[in-house]
């Protein structure tokens, strides 16, 4: 069964700083990997995704993320983060098997202070 | 272009009684789910429709939960006998449903169900 893990409940950044929010996986076979951000009282709002080919995937709002196989880590990254940027992320994955439901990790809460 | 809605944003409702959650997908969307995220945790999966048909109800938790997609739109999700342990956001996302391609899924802003 697939996983995924973020193992910072709570980030914070200080504004112009670059920003990790850190997210590792399990899966059977190749994964497909998602960032979604949820605001207050919103849904989720996708961001980025890893398919395959390129392990660094460049997403919404300046925002990229960084496939490790090895590692099996899908960490958010961006490098000069804004107080805008302050949500709840969370990283999802499915099985490379066509279309299936999504596994998320339990979110994690970044702050950017000013 | 309009993306998923859903109605109501918030239901408030009495322990026992029947609440239906309707979700209104991205237009051209074949694939639809329905997710619950309860404080503080991740959105979990309860149901995925292909078409009309539910291709994977194994996240229903158990049988006073059932959703209905009648002509491969608009799905309903119904929970009969409604306990506090319901309360949560109901999520629902629509996605192209494109054969063996895990495309992604664009979510609705939710609804806020509440047990008393």
């Amino acid at each position: 069964a697939q996983s995924v893990a973020q193992p910072e409940d709570q980030v914070n950044v200080a504004e112009g700083n670059p920003l990790t929010v850190k997210c590792t996986y399990s899966v059977s076979g190749n994964p497909y990997l998602f960032w979604y951000v949820q605001y207050p009282n919103r849904g989720l709002q996708f961001l980025l995704k890893y398919i395959t080919g390129d392990n660094l995937v460049k997403g919404s709002y300046g925002f990229e993320a960084e496939f490790n196989k090895s590692q099996t880590s899908f960490h958010l990254k961006k490098p000069s983060a804004l107080v805008s940027d302050s949500a709840l992320y969370f990283c999802a994955v499915s099985p490379n098997s066509g279309n299936t439901p999504l596994v998320f990790g339990k979110g994690t809460r970044l702050s950017v202070i000013a | 272009g309009a993306g998923v809605s859903q109605t109501p944003s918030n239901k408030v409702t009495e322990k026992g009684k029947y609440v239906e959650l309707r979700c209104d997908p991205i237009s051209g969307h074949t694939a639809l789910y329905w997710y619950r995220q309860s404080l503080g945790q991740g959105p979990e999966f309860l149901i995925y429709f292909q078409g009309t048909g539910a291709a994977d109800d194994s996240g229903l938790p158990n049988d006073r939960f059932f959703a209905v997609r009648p002509e491969g739109s608009v799905s309903t999700l119904k929970i009969q006998r409604t306990e506090r342990g319901d309360s949560a956001m109901y999520l629902c996302a629509s996605s192209y449903g494109l054969a063996g391609v895990s495309d992604t899924q664009y979510f609705g802003p939710g609804t806020r169900l509440t047990v008393l």
